[in-house]
């Protein structure tokens, strides 16, 4: 069955430091997405993406965090300069259309700023 | 706001069932999700509503009152490995994003 892959599993950096976290969405899927979850707590949205552009994006989705879809296969999430409250586990989910209701996460990137 | 609430924790025993409820208040509806997830894994999709009533898929169901702002998730012949945290989750439009509850911390015992 296709899934939502990501890479790392885990990041550790410091802060001030730009991340760039990897997600292979699943093929054929239109509208892909960034979650984090901050340990404990519940999943935060971040940003949706749509053909090619934002469609959304959640207060927490400030100037240090960006998006890209540079192929047809991967889409990234930067973060410019870290910040210590930035630690958490980073989710991708992709979406494939009308045709379900269902979002597909992806296992994560634990994203650990020192 | 846009909130959803769900219990914080809820313990049962094997082979009992179980229901979890969520009630939301958001600025509009789509559908809600209920979604799976073990010791921070990935969220797994269990089962969703757009319509009010109930959805069955094996041993899990969930139900949905819009005129309510409610539902709820139904865990049957519950099973160790049903231990988890479980979301409820809403989002407003057809593919965007999802609101999550707190989540529900499920102990099951033997």
């Amino acid at each position: 069955e296709p899934e939502v892959t990501q890479t790392p599993s885990h990041q550790v950096t410091q802060m001030g430091q730009e991340v760039i976290l990897r997600c292979v969405p699943i093929s054929n899927h239109l509208y892909f997405y960034w979650y984090r979850q901050i340990l404990g707590q519940k999943v935060e949205f971040l940003v949706s993406f749509y053909n090619n552009e934002i469609s959304e994006k959640s207060e927490i989705f400030d100037d240090q965090f960006s998006v890209e879809r540079p192929d047809g296969s991967n889409f990234t999430l930067k973060i410019r300069s870290t910040k210590l409250e930035d630690s958490a586990m980073y989710f991708c989910a992709s979406y494939p259309g009308p045709s379900t209701d269902t979002q597909y996460f992806g296992p994560g990137t634990r994203l650990t700023v020192l | 706001g846009q909130s959803l609430e769900q219990p914080s924790e809820v313990t049962a025993v094997e082979g009992a069932i179980v229901q979890i409820n969520c009630t939301y208040q958001t600025s509009g509806f789509y559908g809600l999700s209920w979604y799976q997830q073990h010791d921070g894994g990935a969220p797994t999709f269990l089962s969703y509503n757009g319509l009010d009533g109930l959805e069955e898929t094996g041993r899990f169901s969930s139900f949905l009152s819009r005129s309510d702002s409610y539902g709820y998730l139904l865990l049957q012949e519950l099973q160790m490995k049903d231990s988890a945290s479980y979301f409820c989750a809403v989002n407003n439009n057809q593919g965007g994003k999802l609101i999550f509850g707190q989540g529900t911390e499920l102990s099951v015992k033997p």
